[in-house]
């Protein structure tokens, strides 16, 4: 079965600008997450698509959106990227349990 | 507020030896832990996972205790080998819509 899958694996932007991700879910997985992985940081809860819908969002500005296709795979937007959006953004899926299944992530660099 | 942290931030252990990795949590409502395992530049790995209604659980090599009267969980690795040296993170789950994650212990294997 395939994991989850994230791309780009890195991206390098300069201030200001757009940045868009994508994660494709573990077949049969219905639910994605995003999350944001600063340097020496935890994970920090970013948003939370199922069935196509934004269920949730964490503490982020409204900048941070994205959005989830009928397929089930997502797009996670930046919008006028700042130095401290630089960060390792991780992509989960889940089905009906409660276990997160992770990507690898996409590294974002904002020069 | 709530939180889950981690005791301590770096572990060094000798190959062989066992390894143990804390956690503390503070929400007595939590229902369902995780322990995840992300090497250098991948994304988390689901390592074990241990409901409310049990004290211990265990996996290959592995073993998580849960002492919910102190609201403490720890992850066991028995004959911890160089391939184990990765960071940990423990994760607290209250409903499947929100988890929260601890910054991570990093584990250390001395050859």
């Amino acid at each position: 079965e395939a994991g989850v899958t994230q791309s780009p694996t890195h991206l390098i932007k300069t201030r200001g600008q757009q940045a868009t991700l994508r994660c494709s879910p573990i077949s049969g997985h219905t639910s994605v997450y995003w999350y944001q992985q600063a340097l020496g940081l935890g994970l920090q809860f970013l948003l939370w698509y199922d069935e196509g819908e934004e269920r949730n969002r964490g503490n982020f500005p409204p900048r941070f959106s994205g959005r989830q296709f009928p397929n089930y795979s997502s797009e996670l937007n930046v919008n006028a990227l700042e130095l401290e959006d630089s960060a390792l953004y991780l992509c989960a899926s889940i089905r009906v349990s409660d276990t997160q299944y992770f990507g690898p992530g996409t590294r974002l660099t904002v020069l | 507020g709530e939180s889950v942290g981690l005791h301590l931030p770096t572990l060094s252990v000798q190959e062989g030896d066992n390894s143990i990795i804390n956690c503390a949590y503070s929400n007595s409502a939590s229902d369902y832990f995780i322990w995840y395992k992300q090497e250098s530049g991948k994304g988390p790995q689901f390592i074990i996972d241990i409901r409310s209604n049990m004290d211990k659980r265990q996996g290959q090599r592995v073993t998580v205790l849960l002492n919910k009267t102190v609201k403490h969980l720890s992850l066991q690795i028995a004959a911890t080998q160089p391939g184990d040296s990765a960071v940990y993170f423990c994760a607290e789950n209250r409903s499947y819509q929100k988890v929260t994650f601890g910054i991570g212990t990093k584990l250390q294997v001395i050859p």
